[in-house]
Parts: C-alpha cells; sequence; structure tokens
C-alpha cells in the first residue's frame, strides 16, 4: 500500500526566506506527483504537477522536484511572502488493480510572518 | 467555468439520518471522485467514477453509495449517519488520470453527525 509522508508537519518562516517542503512515497510505481495548496476552510489548489517521466517542474517562485526512485519530491518555495502562508499537500498517482489512485500525505502547515 | 461545485457547504445531521451531498463540474471531465479529510489522516479516497455509468469502490466506501448518471453529476449518498462520517468532503474532478491534467476540487461539505 501507497504512503505519502510529508516532512516538516509545520513551519514557520520570515518574510522573504526561501525554504523547502519534503515529500515521500514508499512505491515508486507512479505515474505522476501533484503538489496542492489548501487554505483554511477552502478546497486544493493544484500548484504543480509532475509526470513520472519528469524532474522537476516550475511555476513562478514554485520549483518542485521528483526522484522516483529514491521515492522523494521536494517543493522549493522562493522569496516567500505571507500569501503564501497555507497546507501544502503532496498526492502520488499510481494504478492499482481497483484503477488509478491519488494517495495524499498529510500536509505541511506553512506560516510566513510579516 | 464554474469548475467543480458542491452543496451543501455545512450540514448537521442526527445519527441515522441519510443525505445527499451534491457535486457537479463543467469542465467534461470524465473522471470524478469523492474524499474525505479528517485531522491526522489526511485525505482519503471514498468512491470514483471513470464515465458515466461507471463507479468503483476507493479505500473508506463503506457507508456510502454513489452513481454516476450524467458527465456532470456525481452524488454521495449517506445511508443512515454515524458520528464517525463526521468530516469535510472534498469531490474532485480530471480528465482520465495518468496525464498531465490536475485534478481540481471543490470547496468541500462539512459534515458534523450527532
Amino acid at each position: 500500500k501507497q504512503e505519502v509522508t510529508q516532512i516538516p508537519a509545520a513551519l514557520s518562516v520570515p518574510e522573504g526566506e526561501n525554504l523547502v517542503l519534503n515529500c515521500s512515497f514508499t512505491d515508486s510505481a507512479i505515474y505522476n506527483l501533484q503538489w496542492f495548496r489548501q487554505d483554511p476552510g477552502k478546497g486544493l489548489t493544484s500548484l504543480l504537477l509532475i509526470q513520472s517521466s519528469q524532474r522537476e517542474q516550475t511555476s513562478g517562485r514554485l520549483n518542485a522536484s521528483l526522484d522516483k526512485s529514491s521515492g522523494r519530491s521536494t517543493l522549493y518555495i522562493a522569496a516567500s511572502q505571507p500569501g503564501d502562508s497555507a497546507t501544502y499537500l503532496c498526492a502520488v498517482g499510481a494504478w492499482e488493480t481497483s484503477g488509478s489512485r491519488l494517495t495524499f500525505g498529510e500536509g505541511t502547515q506553512l506560516t510566513v510572518n510579516p | 467555468n464554474a469548475g467543480v461545485t458542491q452543496t451543501p457547504k455545512f450540514q448537521v445531521l442526527k445519527t441515522g439520518q441519510s443525505m445527499t451531498l451534491q457535486c457537479a463540474q463543467d469542465m467534461n471531465h470524465e473522471y470524478m471522485s469523492w474524499y474525505r479529510q479528517d485531522p491526522g489522516m489526511g485525505l482519503r479516497l471514498i468512491h470514483y467514477s471513470v464515465g458515466a455509468g461507471i463507479t468503483d469502490q476507493g479505500e473508506v466506501p463503506n457507508g456510502y453509495n454513489v452513481s454516476r448518471s450524467t458527465t456532470e453529476d456525481f452524488p454521495l449518498r449517506l445511508l443512515s449517519a454515524a458520528p464517525s462520517q463526521t468530516s469535510v468532503y472534498f469531490c474532485a474532478s480530471s480528465s482520465p488520470p495518468g496525464g498531465t491534467a490536475p485534478q481540481y476540487f471543490g470547496p468541500g461539505t462539512r459534515l458534523l453527525v450527532l
């Protein structure tokens, strides 16, 4: 059974700092990995999607990398801003006998202080 | 596009009552799914559908029913509510899994079962 772990569970940083969020997964047979953002009381917003054949994806100040062989992904946020405060979720997509499955980590709660 | 919409936003039920959580999407996505989000457990897949008339069970299907009569709608039915079903429920849709398209999530339904 796929398990996804995110470290740290919570992170508080001053504005302007560069930071890295970590995600690890136990089964490397995945077809993609997604990073989501969740604001309090809201749904999930997809930030970046990396296909299994790719090594990284970039969007603005965000960069996500994928090392499928070691079961790791990182989300790099450059020049953090208070508006980046949210919970960041990592999810891996894999095919199982019953069909496709998206398995989520529990998230990293990020607070960026002005 | 409205994206993925969910109703109601909040609901209180008594143990044993039944209800239907509504989900609709206007992106012509074939794949739709229901998740529940609980503290310390992350998001877990309840049921999913790969197209109209086709549904299958996810990780935690007990106590829930689904049907998919149209591409747009994917309602989730609680047959006899239990306190253990107190949670936040998210509906999601996407193009067929395994590709480059991310999943789009609705804003969620907060359910309290007394």
